[in-house]
């Protein structure tokens, strides 16, 4: 199975900050990649796909980048209700793999 | 709006069999890979299987001896069977709709919590 190694596993920031988080892949998963947001209690929320596209609805603020083996997932200035957990995923082949999370809390 | 809704019994004995139903609602079943992934208490997400409406299964290696996913279209609802729980399986079991071109769950549902205690 593919791994996926998210850093850093959890980070302090203040409203307006930019944010950055980094998911590794251990092989090439080309741009098979999606981001997703889970608060306390809820269900993931799917952010990105394909590595760079924003789903419907998501704010402009968030953004990924990246191709292979490395990604990134931006937060251009940190909302209040962007504190939560967040998970990627690779697509690329079975079994689907998540990242082990990046919990971005209130500083 | 597609609504998923997970439904089945919160507590269940070591070495017996934990059984979850996900009804969906305001769309049809067919199409769409319909998917459960697991998250144990304060731990990251764990991909478990599909049942594709064409009757195609794909389960987690790490589950398979023990796992079915079923789909019922008549009642617009899948399911999912673990055989020989063990307290390992305590999680929030979450059913969702993963879609294809994008690749992508793109709804979910709010997620159950299953405890495996005696």
């Amino acid at each position: 199975a593919i791994q996926m190694t998210q850093s850093p596993s959890s980070l302090s920031a203040s409203v307006g900050d930019r944010v950055t988080i980094t998911c590794r892949a251990s092989q090439d998963i080309r741009n098979d990649l999606g981001w997703y947001q889970q608060k306390p209690g809820k269900a993931p929320n799917l952010l990105i796909y394909g590595a760079s596209r924003l789903h419907s609805g998501v704010p402009s603020r968030f953004s990924g980048s990246g191709s292979g083996t490395d990604f990134t997932l931006t937060i251009s200035s940190l909302q209040p209700e962007d504190f939560a957990t967040y998970y990627c995923l690779q697509d690329y082949n079975y079994p689907l793999t998540f990242g082990g999370g990046t919990k971005v809390e209130i500083k | 709006q597609v609504q998923l809704l997970e439904s089945g019994p919160g507590l269940v004995k070591p070495s017996e069999t934990l059984s979850l139903t996900c009804i969906v609602s305001g769309g049809s079943i067919s199409t769409y890979y319909w998917t459960w992934i697991r998250q144990p208490p304060g731990k990251g997400l764990e991909w478990i299987g599909y049942f594709y409406y064409t009757g195609n299964t794909n389960y987690n290696p790490s589950l398979r001896d023990r796992v079915t996913i079923s789909l019922d279209s008549s009642k617009n609802q899948f399911s999912l069977r673990l055989n020989s729980v063990t307290a390992a399986d305590t999680a929030v079991y979450y059913c969702a709709r993963r879609i294809t071109r994008p690749e992508a769950f793109d709804i979910w549902g709010q997620g159950t919590l299953v405890t495996v205690s005696s």
